[in-house]
C-alpha cells in the first residue's frame, strides 16, 4: 500500500532562517515523489520531483530533497525563507498501475515566514 | 507550452442547482484528474479520464459526474447542489502514461464554487 504522512500540518519561520517540511512515505516499491506549493487560492506548482535518479533533488525558488529509502523520508529544504514563501506544501507520492499512475498525496504542511 | 486552464474561475450557486465546471489539459495530455479542496477534507481525489474513460475514481457520491472529450478537455457536472460542495476543485493534466517518466502532474488554477 502506499500513503503520504506530513508530519507537521503548520511550521513558522523567521524570514532568513532554514526551511524544514518533513515528509514519509510508505510504498511497497520504489516510488516517484513529489513537493508541491499551493499559494492562497491558487493552483498546485510542482516544487521538484524524484524519479529514481540522484537522491538528492533540486528545485525551483532554491528548494530541495533528499530521497533517503533506509528512512523512508523525502523532506523538503531551502537554506532561507523568503516572505514569498509562506504557502501550503504538499508532498505526494506516485506508483504506475495498469490504469496509469496513481498518485497519493499528503494533508498539506503550512508554512508560515515570520518578518 | 500553455498551461492547464479551468473556467469559470469563480462561481456561487445556490442549493439544488448543477454545476458544470471545464478543464483543459495541456497540449499532448490525455489524462485529465479532478479534486476538490475544503479546509476540512483537504485534497481529495474525484476522477481521473483517459482517452475519454473513466479510469480511476474516488469516492464521491453519483452527484459528481464527469465526461472527457475527444481533444482531452473534461468538464465535471456536480448536480443538486449542496452547501457541502462549495470547495476549490482543481484540474491536473498529465501525459497518462504509466511510468516513472511520465507520471508528473500539472495543474490548473481552479474554480472557487460557493453554495449559498
Amino acid at each position: 500500500a502506499q500513503s503520504v504522512t506530513q508530519l507537521d500540518s503548520h511550521v513558522s519561520v523567521s524570514e532568513g532562517t532554514p526551511v524544514l517540511l518533513r515528509c514519509n512515505y510508505s510504498s511497497s516499491y520504489s516510488p516517484s515523489l513529489f513537493w508541491y506549493v499551493q499559494h492562497p487560492n491558487k493552483g498546485l506548482q510542482l516544487l521538484l520531483k524524484y524519479t529514481s535518479a540522484a537522491t538528492l533533488v533540486k528545485g525551483i525558488n532554491g528548494f530541495e530533497a533528499e530521497f533517503k529509502k533506509s528512512e523512508t523520508s523525502f523532506h523538503l529544504t531551502k537554506p532561507s525563507a523568503h516572505m514569498s514563501d509562506a504557502a501550503e506544501y504538499f508532498c505526494v507520492v506516485s506508483r504506475p498501475s495498469n490504469t496509469g499512475n496513481q498518485f497519493y498525496f499528503g494533508t498539506g504542511t503550512s508554512l508560515t515566514v515570520i518578518p | 507550452k500553455a498551461g492547464v486552464t479551468q473556467t469559470p474561475r469563480y462561481l456561487i450557486k445556490t442549493r439544488g442547482q448543477q454545476v458544470t465546471l471545464s478543464c483543459s489539459p495541456i497540449s499532448g495530455h490525455r489524462s485529465v484528474s479532478w479534486y476538490q479542496q475544503t479546509p476540512g477534507q483537504g485534497l481529495q481525489f474525484l476522477f481521473e479520464y483517459f482517452s475519454e474513460t473513466q479510469r480511476n475514481k474516488g469516492n464521491f457520491p453519483g452527484r459528481f459526474s464527469g465526461r472527457q472529450f475527444s481533444n482531452s478537455r473534461s468538464e465535471m457536472n456536480v448536480s443538486t447542489l449542496e452547501l457541502g460542495d462549495s470547495a476549490l476543485y482543481l484540474c491536473a493534466s498529465s501525459p497518462g502514461t504509466s511510468g516513472r517518466n511520465y507520471n508528473e502532474q500539472f495543474f490548473g488554477p481552479g474554480t472557487r464554487l460557493t453554495v449559498l
